[in-house]
């Protein structure tokens, strides 16, 4: 199994820009997440979602969007990239029954918004 | 929501001696309590995990305490080495899901060789 994998490593944007996050796993998990991690700030959740079709809000979801149209992938999509969301962004994945709180992630993508 | 807080937001020890890390939690329904571990350039790891009906869990050099009274949790490092250099981060949970997941700040453990 290759796991949480996500793509690209790394992006710079010009504020505005839109881009989307790939994320995949090949484990059927059902939750999979998005976080970004500031300094100082620890990892916060911006979305995540149950299962194929259901995605909901996290503690920080505004400027962003997801879709789960699969069980394997979990795109993270900037409308409109600002400065503010320079950051390390995590995506990571839970598998069903009694572990679900455990999380598997993936190695991050860094970006830049210049 | 839960609030986390963890400290210190830095530790720096000798290889060989043993590393403290400490987390408070605020809602007392949270009962999963996962740490960590992020080496540089890559995701978090899960290292150890303990649940509110156990006081403590150890696993090799890593150990970690609950005590729900007072609502704080420790990792334990002992006999630290040069590969336990990380970031680690505390977390806790009052059920399934990642909303309900709250993670610490993270503390920089250095171990100096």
């Amino acid at each position: 199994n290759a796991g949480v994998t996500q793509t690209p490593k790394f992006q710079v944007l010009k504020t505005g820009q839109s881009m989307t996050l790939q994320c995949a796993q090949d484990m059927n998990h059902e939750y999979m997440s998005w976080y970004r991690q500031d300094p100082g700030m620890g990892l916060r959740l911006i979305h995540y979602s149950v299962g194929a079709g259901i995605t909901d809000q996290g503690e920080v979801p505004n400027g962003y969007n997801v879709s789960r149209s699969t069980t394997e992938d979990f795109p993270l999509r900037l409308l409109s990239a600002a400065p503010s969301q320079t950051s390390v962004y995590f995506c990571a994945s839970s598998p069903p029954g009694r572990n679900q709180e455990t999380q598997y992630f993936g190695p991050g993508t860094r970006l830049l918004v210049l | 929501g839960e609030n986390v807080e963890q400290h210190p937001s830095t530790l720096s020890v000798q290889e060989g001696d043993s590393a403290v890390i400490k987390c408070t939690y605020s809602d007392s329904a949270s009962n999963y309590f996962p740490w960590y571990k992020q080496e540089l350039g890559k995701g978090p790891q899960l290292i150890i995990d303990i649940r509110s009906n156990v006081g403590e869990k150890k696993d090799q050099r890593i150990a970690v305490t609950l005590n729900k009274t007072a609502k704080h949790f420790s990792l334990h490092i002992t006999e630290t080495q040069p590969e336990d250099s990380a970031v680690y981060f505390c977390a806790a949970s009052k059920g399934t899901g990642a909303n309900n997941l709250f993670f610490g700040t993270g503390t920089r453990l250095t171990v100096i060789p």
